[in-house]
């Protein structure tokens, strides 16, 4: 059964640092998602990561891949307030007819000024 | 843009209740999925279906279910609402096949409470 751990469950950190949140997954896959949440709001989709060494970058946003220790990382370079949402990270589940998607429990970022 | 909409964003309904949440898309997707959202749970998936009238479960089917007659909508039913369904439920739908690497794109979400 494909589990999926994200950590730190809480972050605060103050604007302009450098923070990183992980992502690990207990089973192959090769596809990973980054999804942003606002409070109260649905999820909207920041990466996808499609094969081991994959790294996007949007702003201030840096995602990146290694299948083979099962782990990707969600840099925040330079914070501002403005990123304060929860994160969630979500590995393909290739079993069954449809590829299902099992998400991490989520990364609640907090920027302080 | 793909679009997908919820009926509702909130709703209050009683124990023992027949509750429907009703989801459709516009882009002509073929998967469609029912989560939960619980504070420290992240996501679980209820049901998805990948045709018409085709479903299956996911991890946390007890006390629901679902349906779907036509490609764009997909609706969750609880036969019997229990004060334990309280929760954010969010609906999505992806393309099959490697084109759209199987993203899936969210609704809003609908906030049920049940009392």
């Amino acid at each position: 059964e494909l589990k999926v751990e994200q950590n730190p469950l809480f972050l605060s950190m103050q604007e302009g640092k450098n923070y990183t949140i992980y992502c690990n997954y207990s089973t192959t896959s090769d596809r990973l998602y980054w999804y942003r949440q606002d409070p109260g709001k649905s999820l909207e989709s920041l990466f996808v990561l499609l094969s081991n060494g994959a790294v996007k970058q949007e702003g201030r946003l840096m995602a990146s891949l290694d299948t083979k220790a099962r782990l990707s990382t969600l840099h925040i370079t330079a914070a501002v307030h403005d990123l304060s949402a929860t994160y969630f990270c979500a590995v393909a589940d290739y079993g069954g007819a449809t590829n299902k998607l099992i998400f991490g429990t989520g990364t609640l970022l907090a920027v302080q000024p | 843009d793909v679009k997908v909409t919820q009926s509702s964003r909130y709703l209050v309904k009683r124990t023992g209740e027949k509750v429907f949440l009703e989801c459709v898309q516009d882009m002509d997707h073929e998967n469609m999925f029912w989560y939960r959202q619980d504070p420290g749970l992240g996501l679980r998936l209820i049901y998805f279906s990948y045709d018409v009238k085709m479903k299956e479960k996911g991890d946390i089917p007890e006390g629901y279910s679902v349906s779907r007659e036509k490609k764009e909508r997909f609706s969750l039913i609880l036969e019997s609402a229990s004060t334990n369904q309280t929760s954010m439920y969010l609906c999505a739908s992806s393309l099959i096949g490697s084109g759209n690497y199987n993203e899936q794109f969210f609704g809003p979400g609908t906030r049920l409470t049940v009392l």
